[in-house]
């Protein structure tokens, strides 16, 4: 199993371009999320979703959107970048939320705003 | 507010010595814990669990200690090798009117061959 794939790997963007980060699993996990880290601060919480048709906010939602139209996708949308969102951001998901076997995590996409 | 910190941001240890990476956490009602292992370039991968009606959890070469009475997380590598370079950190997991995870910052692991 590929678990999870977080396309692109690497981005740079312009203040003000939009674009979305891709993220798919494929161990039919109902719960995913999204993440970024920056340097010196633990992961933050973005978006999650508990299953297909559901999302929710997490703790730095703003400038950031998403969807889950199937159980497998959760991409990420950048409205309209700011430098303020150069960051690392990964993907994670897990069975159900609060499960307690942990997450598995995507390879990140690192994004540049300039 | 709730906060999970680790006491040392780098350690650097030569290989076939012990390393013991320290986190502190703040909030009382969490339940779980996980240590996560994060190499350059790569995403988190998880080494180690324990809930906290346990205070001691061993794995192959890991050992993860609970301290809930001055709520303190350990995580210990035996004959730590050069793979194990890495960033360290530990996240806490409680429900409180609905699940929650907190991430600490991290500890830079270096093993000097």
């Amino acid at each position: 199993n590929a678990g999870v794939t977080q396309t692109p790997k690497f981005q740079v963007l312009k203040t003000g371009q939009s674009m979305t980060l891709q993220c798919a699993q494929d161990m039919n996990h109902e719960y995913m999320s999204w993440y970024r880290q920056d340097p010196g601060m633990g992961l933050r919480l973005i978006h999650y979703s508990v299953g297909a048709g559901i999302t929710d906010q997490g703790e730095v939602p703003n400038g950031y959107n998403v969807s889950r139209s199937t159980t497998e996708d959760f991409p990420l949308r950048l409205l309209s970048a700011a430098p303020s969102q150069t960051s690392v951001y990964f993907c994670a998901s897990s069975y159900e939320v609060g499960d307690r076997g942990g997450y598995t995590f995507g390879s990140g996409t690192r994004l540049t705003v300039v | 507010g709730e906060s999970v910190g680790l006491h040392l941001p780098t350690l650097s240890v030569q290989e076939g010595d012990n390393s013991i990476i320290n986190c502190a956490y703040s909030n009382s009602a969490s339940d779980y814990f996980i240590w996560y292992k994060q190499e350059s370039g790569k995403g988190p991968q998880f080494i180690i669990d324990i809930r906290s009606n346990m205070d001691k959890r061993q794995g192959q070469r890991v050992t993860v200690l609970l301290n809930k009475t001055v709520k303190h997380l350990s995580l210990q590598i035996a004959a730590t090798q050069p793979g194990d370079s890495a960033v360290y950190f530990c996240a806490e997991f409680f429900n409180t009117g609905g699940f929650k995870t907190i991430f600490g910052a991290g500890t830079r692991l270096f093993v000097k061959a």
